[in-house]
Order: structure tokens, then C-alpha cells, then sequence
């Protein structure tokens, strides 16, 4: 089956440690992103990929990092840099480079920073 | 302003009822528009992309207004499985892949 897999669903991560959720899919999908939401608030643009080696910044990139070195593959770090940490993570990719397509979701990874 | 807005709500309304959602951009250039439901704790599932012209899937009908730089989804006979979050994206930047959502407007329908 065709998607796009997160792991791992939950992290636990102590505050000062850089992490790194994993985000691959298998769509064939050129373009990649990288949604944070916290709870009762809706999908905040962190960084997306319209193609390989290449990425922009979303709306809140601070405190993040990511990469896109194959085209399956679309990782972010959430860097000790990051003040606020704890939230749900969502990647998603689009066929379309140039956002006319709909996004495609994973399931999520909940991270939590103690 | 706000690149997307949408009212939070809750919207609560009896089953069968017809409930309309907005949702405004702030770039005139955006050209894509879509809706998405989300369940509580899930990742966002599309509902429907908005054309030009208006669409309707079933119960669900999609319109955007240029003009006053809006998009809107509106579901007749409300069932309680429709209770969730519905949430909208533009892709504010026309052609650059970046597309914003809104915060999300939550519906609970009453028996």
C-alpha cells in the first residue's frame, strides 16, 4: 500500500536533547512538509520540500531542522534551540510541487520534552 | 490579519440541521483551496478540494468568493458522525507549495 509513514508515534525526549522524527513515503511524491499543532489549535507550516535538496522555511522553522537528500525521505530535528517543544508532529507530501494538489498525512508523532 | 482564518467555534447543532463554515485568506493571488476533517488525536483526512465554480460531494458543498476572499463549506442534514474539526488550507503563496491552514472550526451535532 501506497503512504507516508512516521515513527516512531510517541517520543519522549529530556529538554536539551536534539531529536528527529522520521517521515518517509512511497507515493512518489515531489513535494514534502512538516506541520506542528498543539492541542485545540490548528497546523502550523514549520518547513516544506517542493524537490530534492531543497526545502524553505514555513512559519515557525525556528528551533528546527530538516533535509531532503532522497526524494522519499523528509526528516526534521527539533533542535535543543526549540522552546517549546512538546507537540503533535505531522508530515505530509503532495504530488504537486506548486501546492495545488491536496496533502497526503501520516499518522503522527506525539513528542513529548521533560 | 491572519494568512487564514477560520471561526473556532464550537458549532453545535441538532442532527439534521445545515451548518455553514467559513474560512478567509489574506492573499488575493491564492488559488488553491481545499477542506480536511479531523478526528480528535488523528492526523487530517481531505474532505474536498474547492473549484472555481462550487462543488458538492454528497451533503458537502464547497464555494469560494474571490471577491471577498473566502471559501465556505456547507453540510446539510447534519449527522453525528460529522461532529469533528474541519479545517481549511490555501495555498497562500500561488505556485510555491506553501499552503497554510486555518485554525480549525469545530462542529459537535446533538441527537
Amino acid at each position: 500500500d501506497g503512504g507516508i509513514t512516521q515513527s516512531p508515534k510517541y517520543l519522549f525526549r529530556k529538554e536539551g536533547q536534539n531529536v528527529t522524527l522520521s517521515c518517509e513515503q512511497n507515493l512518489n511524491h515531489d513535494a514534502m512538509y512538516w506541520y506542528r499543532q498543539d492541542p485545540g489549535q490548528g497546523l502550523r507550516l514549520i518547513y516544506y520540500s517542493q524537490i530534492v535538496n531543497d526545502f524553505q522555511k514555513g512559519d515557525i522553522a525556528e528551533g528546527y531542522s530538516v533535509s531532503r537528500e532522497k526524494k522519499e525521505s523528509f526528516p526534521l530535528t527539533v533542535t535543543s534551540a526549540q522552546k517549546n517543544p512538546t507537540a503533535f508532529y505531522l508530515c505530509a507530501s503532495s504530488i504537486d510541487r506548486g501546492g495545488r494538489s491536496p496533502l497526503h498525512f501520516g499518522n503522527g508523532t506525539r513528542l513529548t520534552v521533560t | 490579519r491572519k494568512e487564514v482564518e477560520q471561526d473556532p467555534g464550537p458549532f453545535n447543532v441538532p442532527e439534521g440541521a445545515t451548518v455553514a463554515f467559513n474560512c478567509t485568506y489574506s492573499n488575493s493571488a491564492s488559488q488553491s483551496f481545499f477542506w480536511y476533517r479531523q478526528d480528535c488525536r488523528k492526523e487530517p483526512k481531505l474532505l474536498m478540494s474547492v473549484y472555481s465554480s462550487g462543488n458538492e460531494d454528497g451533503r458537502f458543498t464547497a464555494q469560494l468568493n474571490r471577491a471577498s476572499q473566502y471559501i465556505s463549506l456547507l453540510i446539510r442534514d447534519s449527522k453525528l458522525s460529522d461532529s469533528a474539526t474541519y479545517l481549511c488550507v490555501v495555498n497562500i503563496e500561488s505556485n510555491t507549495g506553501k499552503l497554510i491552514f486555518g485554525q480549525g472550526t469545530t462542529l459537535q451535532v446533538k441527537p
